[in-house]
């Protein structure tokens, strides 16, 4: 159980466009989603929280305008990269929890480059 | 904010060898998670722990909590466990974000 999936796994786009990337809980209702990014040997980041329904919650130096997040349903939520730059290539990885558990399971990434 | 930092940063191990990885925070905590990232990304979760100690299989985990600090140990290693281990706390109850440590590369040679 606990299973969360990510789409798509690899993502290459040119510099000014937008790319989505959505997550989804396949076996379980996910009342809070979170996004984090990854940057090589390095430790995952907390880019944003978000809750079915509610905006999301934004860590400090994340810009909400440039990375979109969207919570529609207890099963998925979404994170637009706007007008995508170079330095936006990284792991994007998400991770879901229930409220029948206390803990955070993790999508498998995306890895998104920005030529 | 809370600091959460791993040791050792890197080890290099023969198939067969025995590990204790350690996570030291700087802060009381709610939540505190062990996760092994695979050579593809993909964290899997191994424990969570938030005090006390836990086995699974080869892997066991301890966290002491009064002195902000948890022990992840691997027996008899594999070169399957190869890959980034992470150990991750929630400081405030209900707030649920996780901070993550700064990661320990294991890297089992055959």
């Amino acid at each position: 159980g606990a299973v969360v999936s990510q789409h798509p796994s690899r993502v290459i786009c040119k510099s000014g466009t937008s790319v989505k990337i959505e997550c989804r809980s396949l076996d379980f209702q996910a009342t809070t989603m979170f996004w984090y990014r990854q940057f090589p040997k390095k430790s995952l980041m907390l880019m944003a929280t978000s809750n079915e329904g509610s905006k999301a919650t934004y860590e400090q130096g994340v810009e909400k305008d440039k990375f979109l997040i969207n919570h529609a349903s207890l099963t998925l939520s979404t994170l637009t990269v706007t007008s995508a730059h170079p330095e936006d290539s990284s792991f994007y990885i998400c991770s879901a929890k229930g409220t029948q558990t206390y803990e955070q399971y993790f999508g498998p990434g995306t890895r998104l480059t920005v030529t | 904010g809370i600091q959460v930092e791993q040791s050792p940063p890197d080890l290099i191990l023969q198939e067969g060898a025995n590990s204790t990885l350690r996570c030291n925070f700087s802060d009381s905590v709610n939540n505190l998670q062990w996760f092994h990232q695979n050579p593809w990304g993909q964290l899997i979760n191994l424990f969570y722990i938030p005090s006390g100690t836990k086995q699974n299989g080869r892997l066991s985990a301890t966290t002491v909590a009064t002195e902000r600090y948890s022990l992840l140990y691997i027996s008899s290693s594999q070169t399957t466990d190869s890959g980034v281990y992470f150990c991750a706390v929630e400081k405030d109850f209900g707030n649920e974000k996780l901070t993550f440590g700064t990661g320990t590369r294991l890297t089992i040679i055959p």
